[in-house]
């Protein structure tokens, strides 16, 4: 049973325009959330956080807003650029471990 | 450099063989972690070690042993390789919320 999901698979988006990435998760007690980006051939990196206490972290291009009530979070990428291109994972601390979304491909179109 | 490698990289085996892929942390992290990522299943945790001589199962150990002796090594066996144990293998630490992931090994079982 998913606790987190990312239910878009992938995404295109023009170079310039603004790529939002949603994730959903089923647990109200989780209080911490992460966005990893991965490209092909490479571990996934850490690209921004959010506490539950907080409903909006930004930095740089990269916002995440939480939306607690609706247990739904998103990241907007504004402006996306070509370099955006790569897989986004959404995920949420669970004692000791991590539990990841399925991921969704973001593909910028020039 | 300090960081997490994994070795090797690329890796061709054949079923019924044992494998063992590596991985070695600079950091001194407690905790470590092998996922494994397919397509339609994103990252998947298949044992995590929260210190030395100290270890878990995650949500996919069947077939897959790990030790513990030092901490920075947190080696991955697979006893007897199967086809469905082609995949690409990551190798995580962590310190606080947030885990740091090596390259990935690819794994091919024929």
């Amino acid at each position: 049973d998913q606790q987190v999901k990312q239910n878009s698979p992938s995404l295109s988006v023009q170079e310039g325009r603004i790529s939002i990435l949603n994730c959903d998760y089923t647990n109200s007690m989780f209080d911490y959330f992460l966005w990893y980006k991965k490209y092909p051939a490479e571990g996934p990196t850490f690209l921004i956080s959010i506490s539950s206490i907080k409903d909006k972290n930004e930095d740089g291009r990269f916002t995440v807003f939480l939306n607690k009530s609706a247990k739904h979070l998103s990241l907007h990428i504004v402006p996306s650029q070509p370099g955006d291109s790569a897989v986004y994972f959404c995920a949420s601390p669970v004692g000791d471990k991590i539990i990841f979304g399925k991921g969704t491909r973001l593909h910028i179109l020039p | 450099d300090a960081g997490i490698t994994q070795s090797p990289r690329y890796k061709i085996t054949e079923t019924g063989r044992q494998v063992t892929l590596m991985c070695h942390q600079t950091w001194s992290h407690s905790y470590m972690f092998w996922y494994r990522q397919d397509l339609g299943h994103g990252l998947r945790l298949i044992y995590y070690s929260a210190a030395a001589d100290i270890t878990d199962k995650g949500e996919v150990p069947d077939g897959y042993v790990v030790s513990r002796s030092k901490t920075e090594n947190f080696p991955l066996t697979l006893e007897s390789a199967t086809r469905s144990q082609t995949s690409v293998y990551f190798c995580a630490s962590s310190r606080g919320r947030d885990q740091y992931f090596g390259p990935g090994t690819r794994l091919l079982v024929l």
